[in-house]
């Protein structure tokens, strides 16, 4: 069975802190893996697709690091605002996305 | 351009019942998948179409559940004597191509299922 964890499960922080999440997935059979911001009451937005080992993608404030040898990515987001607030999932990819559980970012005014 | 749509958007049924979800894809998109996320609990894949056929339905929990797509277009989930724990939100997404691992998917807003 293939597990993906991300950590933390929930965090806090005010307005204008900088913060960073974590994925862990499988090192083996690696294809791809996607990042996804989930704002309550909307649908899922896709984030990034990395596929490279040392890739790093950015969007705006958030950018996105890949380690498939050691498997873990890590998702930052510089300067955080209230609009970030959103459970951000990582899914490692197959022919199927397998999701973690997500990290819920509250950020506070 | 229309995202992916879902209807109901939310649905309360008591034990026992059926109840049918639906998925509008993004048109022209070929692969289709629904996933569901219980409380507490991170996104499951349940089911992936390419067209009309369902390669993939090792995610299905149980035979009561069942979907189907017609048109390689509007995708339909049928939960048959629903259980409490089939409450969730229902998801679902498609891709423009025949799926892959590299591939973004769209999603809908997904239906809240609660199952009294």
């Amino acid at each position: 069975i293939l597990n993906v964890e991300q950590s933390p499960q929930s965090l806090h922080v005010q307005e204008g802190d900088s913060t960073n999440f974590t994925c862990s997935f499988p090192s083996s059979n690696f294809y791809a893996l996607h990042w996804y911001r989930w704002e309550t009451a909307k649908s899922p937005e896709a984030l990034f697709v990395m596929t490279l080992n040392g890739d790093e993608k950015k969007k705006g404030r958030i950018s996105a690091t890949l380690n498939t040898k050691e498997g873990y990515s890590y998702l930052y987001i510089k300067g955080s605002q209230p609009e970030d607030s959103a459970t951000y999932l990582c899914a490692f990819s197959t022919d199927k996305l397998i999701f973690g559980t997500g990290t819920r970012l509250q950020v506070f005014p | 351009g229309a995202g992916v749509s879902q209807s109901p958007s939310n649905k309360v049924t008591e034990k026992g019942k059926d109840v049918e979800l639906r998925c509008d894809p993004i048109s022209g998109h070929t692969a289709l998948y629904w996933y569901r996320q219980s409380l507490g609990q991170g996104l499951e894949f349940l089911i992936y179409f390419q067209g009309n056929s369902a390669p993939d339905k090792s995610g299905l929990p149980s035979d009561r559940f069942s979907a189907e797509r017609t048109g390689g277009s509007v995708s339909t989930l049928t939960i048959q004597r629903t259980q409490q724990e089939d409450s969730a939100v229902y998801l679902c997404a498609s891709s423009p191509h025949l799926g892959g691992a590299v591939e973004t998917q769209y999603f809908g807003p997904g239906t809240r299922l609660l199952v009294l």
